[in-house]
């Protein structure tokens, strides 16, 4: 089945700077990756998704990067804000489009802290 | 409203005694999935199923039996409930086509003592 590997666990940046995080995937046949967000106490929510016919997404201070290659993709939050204080989870699956029947394997978590 | 629905949203229980999770999702989803969420392992699949009466196993399955009868309906049953199952329990459901976002329900956290 598929592996998912997320770093850092924690992060910590100052407002206003960048924030990265990191997550590799073992199953070649897996291709959707969408990433969550959890703040405190409530239910994770989609943020940001690709799929594997595309490299890099965006949508307004969120990014999301894919190298198929390596297996591996990013997340990419400029210009940070308190609100964007949360746990962020990254997940991949080849059960979408046909590619295979497993469920959604989630990383571990990122607790993104923001500095004012 | 779209959304997914759990019940209870918390519930303290004794070794042993047998309990249903509820879960409803009113978006005509095909696929359905629990989660289990403990500090440091992030969310792992319990069970999911693809559509009505197709179930199968995720990563944590022991313990746990699933049904699915209805396409709204994914109740998450304990036969026999153990201290280690306490945890934050979750329910999902996604189209299988078209936009596949997962929608989270509000969580039930089970305590077995």
């Amino acid at each position: 089945g598929e592996n998912v590997e997320q770093h850092p666990s924690t992060l910590s940046v100052q407002e206003g700077d960048s924030a990265v995080i990191k997550c590799t995937y073992s199953d070649s046949a897996s291709n959707y990756f969408p990433w969550y967000k959890q703040e405190l106490g409530k239910r994770p929510q989609l943020i940001i998704d690709i799929r594997s016919n595309v490299g890099e997404k965006k949508d307004q201070r969120i990014a999301v990067t894919l190298n198929k290659t390596a297996k591996h993709f990013s997340l990419h939050i400029t210009e940070t804000q308190p609100e964007d204080s949360a746990v962020y989870f990254c997940a991949a699956t080849p059960m979408y489009s046909g590619g295979g029947a497993d469920g959604l394997t989630f990383g571990k978590g990122t607790h993104l802290i923001i500095q004012p | 409203e779209a959304q997914v629905t759990q019940n209870p949203r918390y519930l303290i229980t004794v070794t042993g005694k047998k309990l249903t999770v509820t879960c409803s999702q009113n978006m005509n989803h095909e696929y359905m999935s629990w989660y289990r969420q403990d500090p440091g392992l992030g969310l792992r699949q319990i069970y999911y199923s693809m559509n009505v009466e197709v179930t199968d196993k995720g990563d944590v399955p022991e313990g746990y039996k699933v049904s699915r009868k209805e396409k709204r309906n994914f109740p998450l049953i304990l036969e026999s409930p153990s201290p280690n199952q306490t945890s934050l329990y979750f329910c999902a459901s996604s189209s299988l086509s078209g936009a596949n976002e997962q929608y989270f329900g509000p969580g039930t956290r089970l305590t077995v003592t």
